[in-house]
């Protein structure tokens, strides 16, 4: 039962422009919302998060936006850089457990 | 501060045989994860250990074990291997747990092939 979903499995833009990777999740108990980078033969390494009483957090070149109504958050790279070239897991967890419930992740490729 | 380290990187095992990935954790974290990552299934939780103690575990089969060490040192057992244990098993460590929101921090992970 697969209750983080990233439905499109690889995405190209080109370098400057904007990249939007989505993730939707099932379990309305999750409350608390991650995105992980994964460049080959290394392990994922944190990228930015967001708690469900926030809509939006930025860093940088990196936002992510949630909206709990339609259990869908979405990251938002600007402008797309080629070393953003990797694969990008969403994960959520709840204030209750200690999982973290991952995707199946989005390889995305920026041309430069 | 030194990373998550996994040894081994790579293994080649055939069905039926067993094997023991071993995670050592970030300096001073006390909680250890693993994972199971295959192509299209995304990263599967397999358990979660606390000061030695396992605190949750996904929806894998028994023939998937795991402990911790009292230096907080962890491993993974699978044993009877079956073709579709082929995988890339990660290794995530954080201060306290998920639970507490803590950032987990992966080690480069153990590729594990069955033939």
């Amino acid at each position: 039962d697969q209750q983080v979903k990233q439905n499109s499995p690889s995405l190209s833009v080109q370098e400057g422009r904007i990249s939007i990777l989505n993730c939707d999740y099932t379990n309305s108990m999750f409350d608390y919302f991650l995105w992980y980078k994964k460049y080959p033969a290394e392990g994922p390494t944190f990228l930015i998060s967001i708690s469900s009483i926030k809509d939006k957090n930025e860093d940088g070149r990196f936002t992510v936006f949630l909206n709990k109504s339609a259990k869908h958050l979405s990251l938002h790279i600007v402008p797309s850089q080629p070393g953003d070239s990797a694969v990008y897991f969403c994960a959520a967890t709840t204030n209750t457990g200690n999982q973290f419930y991952f995707g199946t992740g989005t390889s995305l490729t920026v041309i430069p | 501060k030194a990373g998550v380290t996994q040894t081994p990187r790579y293994l080649i095992k055939t069905r039926g045989q067993q094997v023991t990935l071993s995670c050592s954790p970030i300096s001073g974290h006390r909680s250890v994860s693993w994972y199971q990552q295959t192509p299209g299934q995304g990263l599967q939780f397999l358990f979660e250990y606390f000061s030695e103690t396992q605190r949750n575990k996904g929806n894998f089969p028994g023939r998937f074990s795991g402990r911790q060490f009292s230096n907080s040192r962890s491993e993974m057992n699978v044993s009877t291997l079956e073709l579709g244990d082929s995988a890339l098993y990660l290794c995530a460590s954080s201060l306290l747990g998920g639970h507490s929101y803590n950032e987990q921090f992966f080690g480069p992970g153990t590729r594990l092939t069955v033939l």
